[in-house]
């Protein structure tokens, strides 16, 4: 019952930025946009979320659409170690639990 | 520090036996979660704590019972041990309930 879609799987070069795309068309409006990954056999890690506007932390950069029907997730200088499954969930105030989709297995090469 | 903690990190058996995993978390949060992630490393909810009081049980098989002795424990006691409980099992914590969960390191639990 997942409400987003992503690709697969992406490749990004090392040092680039990777841009990780999300489709949550059926996003209602107390409704957020996170974002988790998880490498290789560790539980999955928080990164970043937001409702409307975008937002930016150490880690990287999540850009809404206006009509916040999309997201994407921005790793700005992406590192070997940012190899990992990129999960976008739609989360609302009254939800208690994270449905985990398939993800996104993104892998960066040198 | 680690903020949240699991024992064991691996946990072998054979099916029929009664098992426990341990969960800690030392971030003072008020909300706990178990996870599962099966083989085609789909993650699941199973359970949620809220102060200690129950307030997420999917659909769960009533051998798996969660037992929460305070707010920084939540453990998972699993009764006769079947071949489909193999999975890695996740322990997660939030200040309020969702919100930016941190996860512990999992319990790679195999039946044989």
């Amino acid at each position: 019952d997942a409400k987003t879609t992503q690709p697969p799987s992406m490749d990004c070069a090392e040092g680039r930025a990777a841009n990780l795309p999300c489709n949550h068309s059926t996003i209602s409006g107390n409704e957020y946009v996170y974002w988790y990954r998880q490498i290789h056999s560790q539980g999955p890690q928080y990164i970043i979320h937001g409702l409307k506007n975008n937002e930016t932390n150490e880690m990287a950069s999540l850009i809404i659409t206006e009509d916040r029907k999309s997201s994407t997730l921005i790793l700005p200088h992406a590192t070997l170690r940012d190899t990992a499954v990129y999960y976008c969930i739609v989360f609302g105030s009254n939800d208690y639990k994270l449905s985990f989709g398939a993800g996104t297995t993104v892998t960066v090469r040198a | 520090d680690t903020a949240v903690s699991q024992t064991p990190k691996y946990l072998v058996t054979q099916m029929g036996n009664d098992k426990s995993i341990k969960c800690e978390q030392n971030l003072g949060h008020d909300t706990m979660y178990w996870y599962k992630q099966d083989s085609k490393k789909f993650l699941k909810i199973m359970f949620s704590y809220n102060n200690k009081e129950l307030i997420i049980n999917e659909t769960v098989p009533n051998r798996f019972s969660p037992k929460s002795p305070d707010k920084a424990h939540l453990n998972l006691h699993i009764n006769s041990l079947e071949l489909g409980d193999s999975a890695v099992y996740f322990c997660a914590s939030s200040q309020i309930r969702g919100l930016e969960q941190y996860f512990g390191p999992g319990t790679r639990l195999t039946v044989t």
